[in-house]
């Protein structure tokens, strides 16, 4: 099984600043198959990014992705007060498995 | 409107059964592969299992801790996926999502509003 760690577990930021979040594999993740989330609290997760760094439709531009093999990285550019959320990376690689989150707080 | 519905979630006594299911509308459920994501009460996202699409084989896959328990099926003349689950035990507690991709495989785009499963004495 791929197990996923994200870092940091918590980030407090402010409205405008830059947000980078972590997303390590503990075996490579093939052709990119890594996706990031948002979850609010009561709330079912949105799809922010596919294929590690791929926006579907109706996603703001702030969020980006990167990265490959065992590393990879959300980054949300310049941060809103609706960004304050859990965010999940998941790989599908090899099964599924989603890391344990980072949640972001907006000052 | 692309929709996923769960229901059939409630208390339950460990060692008993429960059936979930997740109605869909509004795509082509019959090439979809369905899958079931749970998330504990304060904790982070787990997937379940996935049942691929009757094209691609209808073949279905667990996570490690639900294997031999659950099962996942699905009835395309109905767009409804279920998810039966024997044998439950206290930390199947968790809020049940069904969820679906499709714009790259298993990055799912498509959730349900999920369905709350209490296993408890």
């Amino acid at each position: 099984e791929i197990v996923l760690t994200q870092s940091p577990g918590t980030l407090s930021l402010s409205p405008g600043e830059r947000a980078t979040l972590s997303c390590r594999a503990s075996q490579s993740v093939s052709s990119n198959y890594l996706a990031w989330y948002q979850q609010k609290p009561g709330q079912a997760p949105r799809l922010l990014i596919y294929g590690a760094s791929s926006r579907p439709a109706g996603i703001p531009d702030r969020f980006s992705g990167s990265g490959s093999g065992t590393d990879f990285t959300l980054t949300i550019s310049r941060l809103e007060p609706e960004d304050s959320a859990v965010y999940y990376c998941q790989q599908y690689h090899n099964s599924r498995t989603f890391g344990q989150g980072t949640k972001v707080e907006i000052k | 409107e692309v929709q996923l519905v769960e229901s059939g979630g409630g208390l339950v006594k460990p060692g008993g059964s429960l059936r979930l299911s997740c109605a869909a509308s509004g795509y082509t459920f019959t090439n979809a592969w369905m899958n079931w994501v749970r998330q504990a009460p304060g904790k982070g996202l787990e997937w379940v299992g996935r049942v691929k699409s009757k094209t691609d084989g209808g073949t279905t896959d667990y996570t490690a801790p639900v294997k031999g328990r659950f099962t996942i099926s699905r009835d395309d003349s109905k767009t409804t996926l279920y998810l039966q689950m024997n044998s439950l035990k206290t930390e199947d507690t968790a809020v049940y999502f069904c969820a679906s991709g499709t714009y790259h495989y298993d990055a799912f785009d498509i959730w349900g509003q999920g369905t709350m499963v209490t296993v408890s004495s």
